[in-house]
């Protein structure tokens, strides 16, 4: 069973503008979720993590995500992003057995 | 801290080649995992280990093997190199299977 679902796999965004990506999980156990980024030719950051508290979860570079559990989303935020934010991003939630699950990615690509 | 290193960078093999994957870490990580990234399909586990002399399989062990003889090393091994196997290899580690992942930078294979 699918454990993650990014709803979109491409975002094209202006510069300055906001940007939103979805993401939706399905775990049974503590949902502990992640994003992660992934620059042209490099390896995963850790963009932010929600283990437990509040359900709005600061990040680096000025990203944001918002733990739903209603609406099982972890949706990641941005409210005014730069050329730099170009890159591939990954939502992911420890699964049932305990071990990560990621989702297929959403590009973004901010324009001038 | 030079956190988790992989070589080589990229390699091309022929098909029926075997090849081993270097992976090593110095945050004295228990956990470490290998995956592979494919376009449109995320990262998917290939195996990992929980500690020194302890691995399994993960989603998509056919083809490779693993060890870990010590904390700090996992190598991956291509037993019979197939253009199935052309991939991007990430290896990662981590406290937990559950927990965040610290990732290397990656080894683009090609198979031909």
């Amino acid at each position: 069973a699918q454990s993650v679902t990014q709803l979109d796999s491409q975002v094209p965004v202006f510069e300055e503008a906001p940007v939103e990506l979805r993401c939706n999980y399905s775990s049974s156990v503590s949902v502990y979720l992640f994003w992660y980024v992934q620059y042209p030719n490099q390896g995963l950051q850790l963009l932010l993590k929600y283990l437990s508290g509040s359900t709005l979860v600061k990040g680096i570079n000025g990203f944001e995500a918002e733990f739903n559990k209603s609406q099982t989303s972890f949706h990641l935020r941005k409210p005014s992003v730069h050329i730099s934010d170009t890159a591939e991003y990954f939502c992911a939630v420890r699964r049932d057995d305990y071990k990560l699950s990621f989702g297929a990615g959403t590009t973004v690509t901010v324009r001038a | 801290n030079a956190g988790v290193t992989q070589t080589p960078k990229f390699q091309v093999l022929k098909t029926g080649q075997s090849m081993t994957l270097q992976c090593a870490q110095d945050m004295n990580h228990e956990y470490m995992s290998w995956y592979r990234q494919d376009p449109g399909m995320g990262l998917r586990l290939i195996h990992y280990s929980v500690g020194a002399g302890i691995t399994d399989q993960g989603e998509v062990p056919n083809g490779y093997n693993v060890s870990r003889s010590t904390t700090e090393d996992f190598p991956l091994r291509l037993l019979s190199a197939a253009p199935s196997q052309t991939s991007v290899y990430f290896c990662a580690s981590g406290r937990d299977r559950g927990y965040e992942q610290y990732f290397g930078p990656g080894t683009r294979l090609t198979v031909t």
